[in-house]
């Protein structure tokens, strides 16, 4: 079964750093684009980072030069590495395999809270 | 503000059909044919709906579809059934340096 399952949400302080974490099932990870989108409490669903591929990496306005998507073939798993973290990066995270036209599957997210 | 415009919310009665437009621009709905819908029910994760303006993935009821003319997708849903009450999103492919957009999400109510 293709499958996706997002790790290491957590309740930090303004300025801190996190790493998320996507254990991918079912496909490889090398194949595939894969993409973080998050969803703040109450509202909709926002683009956050994708890497293609071939390695290639794009991100939102909002988190380019704070966030960094990476992947370690190896383990099949995507990461979200999220430095100088706001109130404003409070969401679900999650990870998704992605193409053009679809996002499938998703994960069940983790909760990322920034609050002092 | 989401770059791909939806209405707040829709409603319906069991057995109606209900349409949920998504207008974009000519960078994202409008250049190619990527749009996907996602069902979200409160407290789980998206669900893929819809991909490619208007296929749907195994498993999806034949009563969900999708159209898409111009800037503007659509998703509409045939005898509405209870279980259909959830957000709904549209998200399109772009041509901008932001590969994908979504909408701000429809609340379905039955």
């Amino acid at each position: 079964e293709v499958q996706v399952a997002e790790s290491g949400g957590d309740l930090m302080h303004p300025g801190g750093s996190l790493r998320l974490s996507c254990a991918a099932s079912g496909f490889t990870i090398a194949n595939h684009y894969m993409t973080w989108v998050r969803q703040a409490p109450g509202k909709g669903l926002e683009w956050v980072s994708v890497i293609f591929h071939a390695g290639a990496t794009r991100y939102a306005d909002s988190v380019k030069g704070r966030f960094t998507i990476s992947r370690d073939t190896s383990t099949n798993t995507v990461f979200l590495q999220m430095n100088d973290l706001t109130a404003g990066d409070t969401a679900i995270y999650y990870c998704a395999r992605v193409g053009e036209g679809w996002f499938d599957p998703w994960g069940q997210g983790t909760l990322v809270t920034v609050s002092s | 503000q989401s770059a791909l415009t939806q209405p707040a919310s829709v409603s319906g009665s069991p057995g109606q059909s209900i349409t949920i437009s998504c207008t974009g621009s000519s960078s994202d709905i409008g250049a190619y044919d990527y749009v996907s819908w996602l069902q979200q029910f409160p407290g789980q994760a998206p669900r893929l709906l819809i991909y490619d303006v208007t296929n749907r993935p195994s498993g999806v009821s034949n009563r969900f579809s999708a159209s898409k003319s111009g800037n503007t997708a659509s998703l509409t849903i045939s005898g509405l059934q209870a279980e259909d009450e959830a957000h709904y999103y549209c998200t399109s492919y772009t041509r901008t340096d932001t590969p994908w957009v979504f909408g701000g999400g429809t609340k379905l109510t039955v």
